[in-house]
Order: C-alpha cells, then structure tokens, then sequence
C-alpha cells in the first residue's frame, strides 16, 4: 500500500512543493534497485512518467522535478512550481511486480 | 515517436463483454511488456493486467482475474484487453501502456461504461 500526502495541494508560483509518498513495505528489490515511480497525470491528459527508481528524471522532464528517498519513505519536489505542473501526481511501486500499485493521487493547482 | 492508440471502449450492460485494443508505433512493439491500467472516473489508478514481449506470461489483477484476458498480436503491433462478466464496477477509462516495471509511455485511454 502506498499512501501520498498531502491530497491536495495549492502552491504559489515560483515557490518549492512537496508530495510524500510512503510504503508499508520496503521497495528496495533484492537486485539493488529501488522500484518507486513518480507520474503527473494533467489535466484531460493520461499519466506521464517523470521520475524513476526514485530519484532518476525521464527524459524530456524539466530539472525542477527531483526524487528522494529510501525503501520505504519517499518525496517528490519541485523547486519553483510552474502554472504547467497543475494535475494530479501518483506514487507508483512494482517491487514485488507483478503487481503494480499506484498511490490514491496528489492534487496540485496553482494559487 | 512512441504512440499508443486505445480504442473498443463503449456502453455495454452489466454481463455482457468487450474487446479493447491499442494499436503500438514508433517502436519495436514485440521487445516491450505491455499493460492495461484503469481509472474510474475521477478516482486513481488500478492496474489491471500485464503481458510479456512474447505473449508466453499474463498476469491479472484480483478484480478481474477469470474475466479479463490479455492478450498480443506482435506482427499487427497490438495488445488487446478481452472483458467479459462486466460489471458495474468495472467502469473506466482503460489505458495501455509500455514497460516492465515501469510504465513509460501511456495512450490516451479508452472509456467503458458499464450501465443496464
């Protein structure tokens, strides 16, 4: 289970924020890697990829997006929110894939 | 580029099936794993079933384990979802995506209503 706080989040432009995303098990695979997975899902639009195995940026995202964390506690941060970042963000694992677990969503809009 | 085109999604009744595909382009369609992933309206994501780059492996989410059937066809460059015994519940919009443990690229969804 992967629960995201908060829900909802309303940031000023320019300014940092933050989604937590926490595991009620390790997502360390016992191959080394970290199966944690950050998606933002626009709206209208079908979820993108942006962060994966924690911390790596997909390509294409812009470099105000960053992913920490360790087995089973997790951030995503942007560093000076943008009007584009609105939409809903998702934690996803696959440790022990399958399955694949999604978190319930992290609703961000803009002040 | 990488697309991934869904389409099949109707109103059906409750018990009755459906066949969704998406149509794969801009790669090599029989090297990736292939998933189906749902969003009832408003709500998050429930994974709901993976096949290999070969078609030799399925796996199913418990929701829908002995109704739902994936499958692939890698000389057309689809993946198809077979729903039967649907339910009320099983209203979504249903996405393809790419990828083994991680879902890196994703269609744009196709809607099924499941209402008598």
């Amino acid at each position: 289970v992967l629960t995201q706080t908060p829900l909802s989040l309303s940031a000023t432009p320019g300014q940092p924020a933050s989604i937590s995303c926490q595991s009620n098990q390790s997502l360390l695979h016992s191959d080394g890697e970290t199966y944690l997975y950050w998606y933002l899902q626009k709206p209208g639009q079908s979820p993108q990829l942006l962060i994966y195995e924690v911390s790596k940026r997909f390509s294409g995202v812009p470099d105000r997006f960053s992913g920490s964390g360790s087995r089973t506690d997790f951030t995503l941060k942007i560093s000076r929110v943008e009007a584009e970042d609105v939409g809903v963000y998702f934690c996803m694992e696959s440790v022990q894939f399958p399955p694949i677990t999604f978190g319930q969503g992290t609703r961000l809009d803009i002040k | 580029q990488v697309q991934l085109v869904e389409s099949g999604g109707a109103v059906v009744q409750p018990g009755r099936s459906l066949r969704l595909s998406c149509a794969a382009s801009g790669f090599t369609f029989s090297t990736y794993v292939m998933h189906w992933v749902r969003q009832a309206p408003g709500k998050g994501l429930e994974w709901v079933a993976v096949i290999s780059h070969d078609g030799n492996q399925k796996y199913y989410a418990d929701s829908v384990k002995g109704r739902f059937t994936i499958s692939r066809d890698n000389f057309k460059g689809t993946v198809y979802l077979q729903m039967s015994s649907l339910r009320t519940d099983d209203r979504a919009i249903y996405y393809c995506a790419r990828g083994a443990y991680y879902l890196d690229y994703w269609g744009q969804g196709t809607l099924v209503t499941v209402s008598s």
